[in-house]
């Protein structure tokens, strides 16, 4: 069966700088892959989704990598803020179904 | 205007009782999806409808838990005979595509099922 593996600890990085999380799956090839951010007591709130054939993608100081090869995608909030502070999930996306992995909570300090 | 709500959004049951969880997708959406999110997890596939046909039970636990969306809108996710195992938050999404064409998911607030 299919595996998702995200950064196993949580992420405690200093305001303004820039947070990296990883992505790693086995067992399957997705078209597709999304981020999504949930805040405590929230549902899952869409961020970003990327094809297999795009390399990068970017909105605002978000970007998302996609290496079929290595089978990773890489999440980056570049000029972190408090307000970034939210565990953020990725979810392959094959058919119609999302497959998620279990998340990495990211705290930014001030 | 409005997102996908869900209710009621805590619920604790005793072990063996039944229990109805609703959603009310976004007006129009086409595809609805169940999810169950264990406490320090991601959320896993319960189930999926387009319109009215559940088209995927596969994600479904066992034959307990029944899900149902007659008129293609509003969504009810049962659980019989309620387990401590069955303790989770279900979030309900929904999509304007149907199967087929990728889009992203909307989600609910979640329903937190604790049973005792």
């Amino acid at each position: 069966s299919q595996k998702i593996e995200q950064n196993s600890e949580a992420l405690n990085i200093q305001e303004g700088k820039t947070a990296t999380l990883t992505c790693n799956y086995t067992n399957y090839s997705p078209a597709y892959l999304q981020w999504y951010r949930q805040d405590p007591g929230r549902g899952p709130v869409f961020l970003l989704l990327i094809r297999e054939n795009e390399k990068e993608k970017r909105k605002e100081r978000l970007k998302v990598t996609f290496d079929t090869t290595l089978k990773q995608s890489l999440f980056h909030i570049t000029a972190s803020q408090p307000a970034d502070s939210a565990t953020y999930l990725c979810a392959l996306d094959h058919d119609y179904k999302l497959s998620f992995g279990a998340g990495t909570t990211v705290t930014v300090r001030a | 205007g409005a997102g996908v709500s869900q209710s009621p959004r805590y619920k604790v049951a005793k072990r063996g009782q039944d229990v109805a969880l609703r959603c009310d997708p976004i007006s129009g959406h086409v595809s609805l999806f169940w999810y169950q999110q264990a406490l320090g997890q991601g959320p896993e596939f319960l189930t999926y409808f387009q319109n009215e046909a559940q088209l995927d039970k596969s994600g479904l636990p066992s034959d307990r838990f029944f899900a149902e969306r007659p008129e293609g809108s509003v969504s009810t996710l049962k659980i019989q005979r309620t387990q401590q195992e069955d303790s989770a938050v279900y979030l309900c999404a929904s999509s304007p595509v149907g199967a087929g064409v990728r889009d992203t998911q909307y989600f609910g607030p979640g329903t937190r099922l604790t049973v005792l």
